[in-house]
């Protein structure tokens, strides 16, 4: 079964970094996309950017630009990601999805709650 | 970047009614390049619709998509009680890929 894994729940205060993380499994995950999506509280879907964890070649989207780091381990096929210094505004859920070349996100992780607050 | 603009916000109908779905470009989405994803409270969205009139896998037929350019539709034939919930478009056709607002279908 193909599926993306995502770490738990994130309570931080502002300015603190965290790392989120994706891991795959039951497919190729050196040979897809993983996109990043953000959905801030009661809003809508937002793409981030995406990495291709066989050569980590890494696109963002200009508004994330800067605001956030896509990194992956294709040896433990996990994608990540991180922020150097939390901002409340940041407070949202982040899925992970495997995007296919296409562009096609056809399969999503269950998401991770991040919650910046002092 | 390409702006999508789905219509309405919210749209209030009955099971067993047809639902129209509407997405707009502010400008011409390229090679049709255009996804229908359903966004349950408290799920993932899950992709429905790929390439305008593709079904996903697993995707029942009630669902369609049509199209192209810069006017697309999901159509909704014969609601059930599942699938009321958030609708939303992808463009995947120019970096970044943009997503609409989405439209709530709620039940009347």
């Amino acid at each position: 079964e193909v599926q993306l894994v995502q770490s738990g729940a994130e309570v931080k205060k502002p300015g603190e970094s965290l790392k989120i993380s994706c891991k795959g499994s039951g497919y190729s995950f050196t040979s897809n996309w993983i996109g990043w999506v953000r959905q801030m509280p009661g809003k809508g879907l937002e793409w981030m950017g995406i990495i291709y964890p066989g050569d980590s070649d890494t696109r963002y989207s200009p508004s994330f630009q800067g605001q956030v780091t896509i990194s992956a381990d294709k040896s433990i096929s996990t994608a990540y990601l991180q922020w150097s210094s939390l901002k409340a505004s940041d407070t949202a859920m982040f899925y992970c999805a495997r995007q296919h070349d296409s562009g096609i996100m056809d399969v999503w992780g269950q998401g991770t709650t991040v919650t910046v607050s002092s | 970047e390409i702006v999508l603009t789905q219509s309405p916000g919210t749209l209030s109908l009955s099971p067993g009614e047809r639902a129209t779905l509407s997405c707009r470009a502010s400008q011409s989405v390229s090679s049709s390049y255009l996804a229908w994803y359903q966004q349950k409270p408290g799920q993932a969205p899950r992709l429905l619709i790929y390439g305008t009139s593709s079904r996903a896998t697993g995707i029942p037929d009630k669902f369609s998509g049509s199209g192209s350019g810069t006017d697309f539709t999901l159509t909704i034939s014969r609601l059930e009680p599942e699938d009321f919930a958030v609708y939303y478009c992808q463009q995947y056709g120019s970096s970044p890929y943009t997503f609409g607002q989405g439209t709530k279908l709620e039940i009347k």
